[in-house]
């Protein structure tokens, strides 16, 4: 069946230092992949899309990377800072002709001072 | 500020009882979609409508039904046959042009009375 993996566990990290966070998947062969924000209450931002034929894409302090053949995407923010706190969620669009997402459950990013 | 409106942002539901969630965007977009977050779980997709007066069963419409009468407005019933309905409600629209990013509201929150 289909899967998105997203760590579960809180990802602790200093302001200034890089956040990493991971996203794998199996079973799918998605045409884009997005990366969204969600602070506690509030709905998700959208953040980046990557497409399957692109390695990488960057805004200001974000990249994503996406190989296809490990099935995984990694999502970083350099220079992080306390207000990058947040759940960051992963989605997948299924390819099947109109926008299909499916959504991994997000990892929480606490950014100490 | 071109956006979506989710109503209310708090919603109690008794017994037996149909509620109406409420979800309007300006943003001129095609496609509309209702989400349902669960602890520990990802997005999961209830309806969606691709234009008015159409619209299409997601991964868990059982319990719920829609209407999409106007371009702007595309309101949720949680029928007295879903029975665990306690859950954040998010509505999502895009702009049907392949890869756009879906914007979301910032969701309604039904719990049980």
């Amino acid at each position: 069946s289909q899967k998105i993996e997203q760590n579960s566990e809180a990802l602790n990290i200093q302001e200034g230092k890089t956040a990493t966070l991971t996203c794998n998947y199996t079973n799918y062969s998605p045409a884009y992949l997005q990366w969204y924000r969600q602070d506690p209450g509030r709905g998700p931002v959208f953040l980046l899309l990557i497409r399957e034929n692109e390695k990488e894409k960057r805004k200001e302090r974000l990249k994503v990377t996406f190989d296809t053949t490990l099935k995984q995407s990694l999502f970083h923010i350099t220079a992080s800072q306390p207000a990058d706190s947040a759940t960051y969620l992963c989605a997948l669009d299924m390819n099947t002709g109109f926008q299909k997402l499916v959504f991994g459950t997000g990892t929480r990013l606490l950014v100490s001072p | 500020d071109g956006g979506i409106t989710q109503s209310p942002k708090y919603l109690f539901r008794k017994e037996g009882q149909n509620v109406t969630l409420s979800c309007e965007q300006n943003l001129n977009h095609d496609a509309m979609y209702w989400y349902r977050q669960d602890p520990g779980q990802g997005l999961r997709l209830i309806y969606y409508s691709q234009i008015v007066n159409d619209f299409q069963k997601g991964d868990i419409a059982e319990g719920y039904s829609v209407s999409r009468e106007k371009k702007e407005s595309f309101p949720l019933t949680v029928t007295s046959a879903q029975k665990n309905p306690t859950a954040f409600y998010l509505c999502a629209s895009h702009q049907w042009a392949g890869d756009q990013p879906q914007h979301f509201g910032d969701g309604t929150r039904l719990s049980i009375l």
